[in-house]
């Protein structure tokens, strides 16, 4: 079974320009997660999806980020502008719909901002 | 929102075995105790999950008792590649499977 793909793998940008990462979930996961997790801390949830629709988005800095996941299956996350603060791994998971299915991850983006 | 307290670090050796306890005091009678690994430039991997008294599978044990505050991972005669980060949480049962990760507990394990 393939696992959940991310890329780009790495990503180096100058502050206040604009950058997008790309999620691959498992075939058939209605639940899709957006984490980010800087040096040192546990990951922090910034949006999760329920095939195509918003169902948590409270920890996402809506002014300069912003997620979709169009058709229920891909879903991208942009940042714009990025700041250093946003350097950082960005992970996502995703699972089957519902209860406490176990949550699969991908390798992640690592942003650097400079 | 879902609160855990775990030791920030632990130091073991290798073929000794390891015990990470949780403390979660707002437990919802119908949320479920899970645990992640994340290694070094890796997302988090499922361990274990639980409901109450104890599980057991090819990679840990998940102790509970029966007022459910708290949990214990057990990691049996543990090597150096468990060397990694070990998070509790408790997704809600029955909602949107929401994932809050804690700072975890960061494991060395020693020759």
């Amino acid at each position: 079974e393939a696992g959940v793909a991310q890329s780009p793998r790495y990503k180096i940008i100058e502050k206040r320009q604009s950058v997008a990462f790309w999620c691959n979930p498992i075939s058939g996961h209605a639940t899709l997660y957006w984490y980010q997790q800087i040096l040192g801390q546990g990951p922090k949830l910034l949006i999760q999806f329920q095939n195509n629709g918003v169902v948590d988005d409270s920890q996402l800095p809506k002014d300069r980020f912003s997620a979709e996941r169009l058709k229920g299956v891909d879903s991208t996350l942009k940042i714009q502008p990025a700041k250093l603060e946003d350097s950082a791994v960005y992970l996502c998971a995703s699972s089957y719909t519902g209860g406490v299915a176990e949550a699969f991850f991908g390798q992640g983006t690592r942003l650097t901002v400079v | 929102l879902a609160k855990t307290t775990q030791p920030i670090s632990m130091d073991s050796y290798e073929g000794q075995e390891v015990n990470i306890t949780c403390s979660h005091n707002n437990i919802a009678t119908n949320d479920y105790i899970t645990w992640y690994q994340q290694f070094p430039s890796q997302g988090p991997r499922f361990i274990i999950q639980g409901y109450k008294t104890k599980v057991t599978n090819e990679v840990a044990s998940l102790f509970i008792p029966a007022d459910r505050k708290s949990s214990t991972l057990s990691l049996p005669r543990v090597s150096l590649s468990d060397t990694a980060v070990y998070y509790c949480l408790f997704p809600a049962s029955g909602g949107y499977n929401k994932l809050i990760f804690g700072a975890g507990t960061r494991l060395a394990v020693h020759p």
